[in-house]
């Protein structure tokens, strides 16, 4: 089953604007990934935020983890053309497994940002 | 570095055949994962690696098999290709367990079973 959801699974914005994504797990997790996807490509990681951080910056992308809320958000702020693509959560096994090699994908969200 | 190559980009198989989908990284990474993804169900884990010699299942292996005889290659096999297996398949590679570190991936194979 997968571990992570994303939300909203389409997002279509005007560039310049800010896109906002959600995704939310449901067992305690050790780090949580973003990773994007351009059409008719393999998967480029964006960043990894550990359980006990609660915010990540990399250029124009912020990430929140909330632990207690099993939940982390993806900012792209001034968006452009070419952030279009889709972006998925990843997320570990549950802490107490110890199986650190299993890595679970959410169903990712499409952002579309129009010129 | 070439980083993750995958072979072939595209294959076109009648539905009983078997084939090898190569996979090959040049990052000295022991951690390597094999892939599908599907429309609306994302990615999903078929069998890993940690190293040299072990592999485990993920969460949807039936169907195939995997070998990892050395660090850089580890390929999926399909032994007896189903309809149901039409789909992009990605290998991944990283230097720490996959829950800790950014995983690498090629390019894709786009597998049609006929």
């Amino acid at each position: 089953s997968q571990q992570g959801e994303e939300d909203p699974q389409a997002l279509s914005i005007q560039e310049g604007e800010n896109a906002t994504m959600n995704c939310s797990y449901k067992t305690s997790i050790n780090n949580l990934q973003w990773y994007r996807q351009n059409s008719g490509r393999g998967l480029v990681h964006l960043i990894l935020i550990r359980s006990n951080e609660r915010e990540k910056h990399s250029g124009r992308l912020r990430v929140t983890l909330d632990t207690s809320k099993k939940s982390s958000s993806l900012l792209i702020t001034a968006s452009r053309a070419a952030d279009t693509a889709s972006y998925f959560c990843a997320t570990g096994p549950p802490r107490y497994t110890g199986a650190n090699s299993k890595l679970t994908f959410g169903k990712g969200i499409t952002l579309s940002v129009r010129p | 570095n070439a980083g993750v190559t995958q072979t072939p980009k595209f294959q076109v198989l009648k539905t009983g055949q078997s084939m090898t989908l190569q996979c090959a990284q040049d990052m000295n990474h022991e951690y390597m994962s094999w892939y599908r993804q599907d429309p609306g169900m994302g990615l999903r884990l078929i069998h890993y690696s940690v190293g040299a010699g072990i592999t485990d299942q993920g969460e949807v292996p039936n169907g195939y098999n995997v070998s990892r005889s050395t660090t850089e290659d580890f390929p999926l096999r399909l032994l007896s290709a189903a309809p149901s297996q039409t789909s992009v398949y990605f290998c991944a590679s990283s230097y720490r367990p996959t829950d800790w570190a950014e995983q690498f991936f090629g390019p894709g194979t786009r597998l049609t079973v006929l």
